[in-house]
């Protein structure tokens, strides 16, 4: 099983400065990775695929990087609606055998 | 709009069995894999099976193989998941979700299932 591991478990930023938050995968991925955030109460919602395409509607504010094993969600300014968690997804195997990080909460420093 | 409803969720007892359903509208479901995620109180997302467009290929997680099946039922545009032998550690809000790749582009509401005497 390909295990998914994020860092940092908790980012405290203020509004308006970068977010940077890792995934890294314990066996090449490829660039089969995406990133999901999740507000309290709240189903995720898909931010990007295939590890840096944005789906649609997504802002350009984040962005994603990688391949292999380490990547990179990068949120370029942050606003308020941003404080979040935020989960990494490996779909890698056929058929698919997901599996997902513990996440990164990102909150208001 | 694209909206995913699951029901089916509730109290069940050690052992028990439930079946959850979910209901598909506003896109095209037979062209979608589906999947079930589940997230227990205050933890993380954990995948528990997925099915393809035609019903093909099915997976399960470790956690739930043996006991849980999935369906779908694309002349009702709805998901299905029996499970079976259920543990506390079962419980959960399960999340359908609908994808073209691997990632989940749509998601439902969650419907709660709690495993307890």
């Amino acid at each position: 099983e390909i295990v998914m591991t994020q860092s940092p478990a908790t980012l405290s930023v203020s509004p308006g400065e970068r977010a940077t938050l890792s995934c890294r995968a314990s066996q090449s991925v490829s660039s089969n990775l995406a990133w999901y955030q999740q507000k309290p109460g709240q189903a995720p919602r898909l931010l990007i695929y295939g590890a840096s395409t944005r789906a649609t509607g997504i802002p350009a504010r984040f962005s994603g990087s990688g391949s292999g094993t380490e990547f990179t969600l990068t949120i370029s300014s942050l606003q308020s609606e941003d404080f979040a968690v935020y989960y990494c997804q490996q779909y890698n195997n056929w058929p698919p055998r997901l599996t997902f990080g513990g996440g990164t909460k990102v909150e208001i420093k | 709009q694209v909206q995913l409803v699951e029901s089916g969720g509730g109290l069940v007892k050690p052992g028990g069995s439930l079946r959850l359903s979910c209901a598909a509208s506003g896109f095209t479901f037979s062209d979608y894999y589906m999947s079930w995620i589940r997230q227990a109180p205050g933890k993380g997302l954990e995948w528990v099976s997925y099915i393809s467009s035609s019903s093909s290929y099915t997976n399960y997680a470790d956690s739930v193989k043996g006991r849980f099946t999935i369906s779908r039922d694309n002349a009702k545009n709805s998901l299905y998941l029996q499970m079976n032998s259920l543990r506390a550690e079962d419980t959960a809000v399960y999340y359908c979700a609908a994808g073209l790749l691997g990632s989940s582009l749509y998601w439902g509401q969650g419907t709660l299932v709690t495993v307890s005497s």
